[in-house]
């Protein structure tokens, strides 16, 4: 199993333009999340998606977007991206298990540098 | 308003000493507290939890505690090793649907 698998590794964009940050899991599992973490403020969730179908803001969703594809991919995006959104993104899943529902399993970032 | 805090930035401890890396949180609906564990360019791992309904579990060297009436839990990692060097998260639910994490702390193990 490769886990949670995020792509592309590292990104710059010039402000405004547009991008897609690709997860994918392959675990079976039902739910997935975007974080991002910036120095100082821990991770912080964008969006997430309970379940296929479903997608649901987190506590810093302005200036992007999200598409659960199906139940190995979600997708986030940005429209029009601005130096605020310098960061490093982290993709998550999380099983429905009883034993380890709490637990997320992450992939290993994305470094996103907007100029 | 930050629900989960780690007020230490950064921890430095001499190998084969304890760490002890501490959390609080505001928020009582908490009912699930979670340490997760990351190296330089690596996404986060799951490291060890605890239930509100406990107020400590171990797994090997790594051991959590929870004070529900101070908010507060700690990880104590004994006896500490080198590769224990990382930044370290502890993270919060009320729901299994999501999590809120801290600022993290940075542990770095002296030889």
């Amino acid at each position: 199993n490769a886990g949670v698998t995020q792509t592309p590794k590292f990104q710059v964009l010039k402000t405004g333009q547009s991008m897609t940050l690709q997860c994918a899991q392959d675990m079976n599992h039902n739910s997935m999340y975007w974080y991002r973490q910036d120095p100082g403020m821990g991770l912080r969730l964008i969006y997430y998606s309970a379940s296929e179908g479903t997608t649901d803001k987190g506590e810093v969703p302005n200036g992007y977007n999200v598409s659960r594809l199906n139940k190995r991919e979600f997708s986030l995006r940005l429209e029009s991206a601005a130096p605020s959104q310098t960061s490093v993104y982290f993709c998550a899943s999380r099983t429905w298990e009883a034993e380890r529902v709490n637990e997320q399993f992450f992939g290993p970032g994305t470094r996103l540098t907007v100029l | 308003d930050q629900q989960v805090k780690q007020n230490s930035p950064s921890l430095s401890v001499q190998e084969g000493r304890i760490s002890i890396l501490n959390c609080d949180y505001t928020n009582s609906m908490f009912d699930y507290f979670l340490w997760y564990k990351k190296y330089p360019a690596e996404g986060p791992t799951f490291l060890i939890s605890i239930s509100s309904i406990k107020d400590k579990n171990e797994d090997g060297r790594f051991t959590v505690f929870l004070n529900k009436s101070a908010k507060h839990l700690s990880l104590h990692i004994v006896p500490s090793q080198p590769g224990d060097s990382a930044v370290y998260f502890c993270a919060a639910s009320a729901t299994a649907q999501k999590l809120v994490f801290g600022q993290g702390t940075r542990l770095t193990i002296n030889p």
